[in-house]
């Protein structure tokens, strides 16, 4: 079974600190892999995607990727109220198939 | 980017009947793919759409609960066929575009 896993918090962080999410998948065929945001009752929207090993940073995102150790995670700085939502990881393999984790859900408290 | 238009936005339904959901998408793609999203879960395949083929289904989902339609590259419908109050769930299409998935805005389904 292919997995993508992530803690499904809550994930809670002050105004302006970094929140850190994280995410392991266990398919090593997987090439490419995404951070979506989905507020409550909306349909989930691309922030990030990251292809190779290393940082992808995009503003107050950074999105890391180590495929030895089959990690991801995304660091949101100086996070803000607005920030405050579900993220979803996913990973996408050679054979089309999307797989996405749980969703962790982050609170930003003013 | 891509644009994915899907209706109904949500509906009531009483049990036993059926509710048909469409998506348009804003140009041509070869997959397009359905998701059931339950409430504090995160997304869960229902079956892949491909134009010209019978859809692929995940496990645990089936054609006669829930029959697709692709008669074209920009299209697709998917029913909910014999509806049950554990049918209650937001329903979303996706597609691909440059390994990015893309969803429509997504049908809050409530079986009564």
């Amino acid at each position: 079974q292919k997995e993508v896993e992530q803690n499904s918090g809550p994930l809670s962080v002050p105004e302006g600190a970094i929140a850190s999410l994280n995410c392991t998948y266990s398919d090593r065929g997987s090439q490419s892999f995404f951070w979506y945001r989905q507020y409550s009752g909306k349909s989930p929207e691309l922030i990030m995607s990251i292809y190779s090993n290393g940082d992808k940073e995009d503003g107050r995102f950074t999105a890391q990727l180590n495929k030895a150790s089959q990690y991801v995670s995304l660091l949101i700085r100086d996070s803000q109220p607005s920030d405050s939502a579900t993220y979803l990881c996913a990973s996408y393999d050679n054979n089309n198939d999307m797989r996405f984790g749980a969703g962790t859900r982050l609170t930003v408290k003013p | 980017s891509a644009v994915i238009s899907q209706k109904p936005s949500r509906d009531i339904c009483q049990r036993g009947t059926s509710l048909t959901i469409q998506c348009q998408v804003d140009s041509q793609v070869t997959m397009m793919f359905w998701y059931r999203q339950q409430p504090g879960q995160s997304l869960t395949l229902i079956a892949t759409a491909n134009q010209g083929s019978e859809a692929t289904y995940e496990s645990g989902f089936v054609i006669d609960k829930f029959p697709i339609s692709r008669p074209n590259l920009t299209f697709s419908t998917l029913t909910v066929s014999n509806m049950s109050p554990e049918d209650s769930s937001i329903y979303l299409c996706s597609v691909t575009r440059n390994t990015e998935a893309f969803f429509g805005q997504g049908t809050r389904l409530t079986v009564v």
